[in-house]
């Protein structure tokens, strides 16, 4: 039973345009929710999260949008650059004093000049 | 955000075999996670590792398998034991940040079982 769902394995956008990336969850009790950039040969990078309070968080080119009675969120990165190509995680916190993250299947953003 | 070292990076192993993973972070942290990426998969949580306590394993991960020593803040290592191709994975540490909700990682050790 996969709790956190990217359900688009690549996208593709052109360098200056905005690249959307999508996550769906299932578990009510999460209570933060993280996104994560990652490079092949390199570990995760926390990129910006939101509490499930909240319905939408920005920082610099990355806005990370809620919407929690559709267990829904999409993180928007604008203008997108070629360096964002990376494969992106949305991960779950599980609530209260459970730290467990779960994790997506992530997303391949491939950004062309 | 703190900084994580693991060692070592990568390995190839003979199955039947076992590997000691070892994660150095430069700050005192109390929690310390370990999680596995299998090829193609998202990344699971394997155990949490507390200082001064048995370390807490997740659904399908057991200690006979995956021991965890956690013997101070700033330290801990996962054995794999008895390796079978099924276990080639990254195998990454994590720590929780200060504000009690990010986690950072470390750089990951990717193990290939022949």
């Amino acid at each position: 039973d996969q709790q956190v769902k990217q359900n688009s394995p690549s996208l593709s956008v052109q360098e200056g345009r905005i690249s959307i990336l999508n996550c769906d969850y299932t578990n009510s009790m999460f209570d933060y929710f993280l996104w994560y950039k990652k490079y092949p040969a390199e570990g995760p990078t926390f990129l910006i999260s939101i509490s499930s309070i909240k319905d939408k968080n920005e920082d610099g080119r990355f806005t990370v949008f809620l919407n929690k009675s559709a267990k829904h969120l999409s993180l928007h990165i604008v203008p997108s650059q070629p360096g964002d190509s990376a494969v992106y995680f949305c991960a779950a916190r599980g609530g209260g004093s459970n730290y467990k993250l779960t994790f997506g299947k992530g997303t391949l953003l491939t950004v062309n000049p | 955000s703190a900084v994580i070292s693991q060692k070592p990076s990568r390995d190839i192993c003979q199955r039947g075999t076992s590997l000691t993973i070892q994660c150095q972070v430069d700050s005192q942290v109390t929690m310390m996670f370990w999680y596995r990426q299998q090829p193609g998969q998202s990344l699971t949580l394997i155990a949490t590792a507390n200082q001064g306590s048995e370390a807490t394993y997740e659904s399908g991960f057991v200690i006979d398998k995956f021991p965890i020593s956690r013997p101070n803040l700033t330290f801990s290592t996962l054995t794999v034991s008895n390796m079978s191709p099924e276990d080639s994975s990254i195998y990454l540490c994590s720590v929780v940040g200060t504000s009690g909700y990010e986690q950072y990682f470390g750089p990951g050790t990717r193990l290939t079982v022949t």
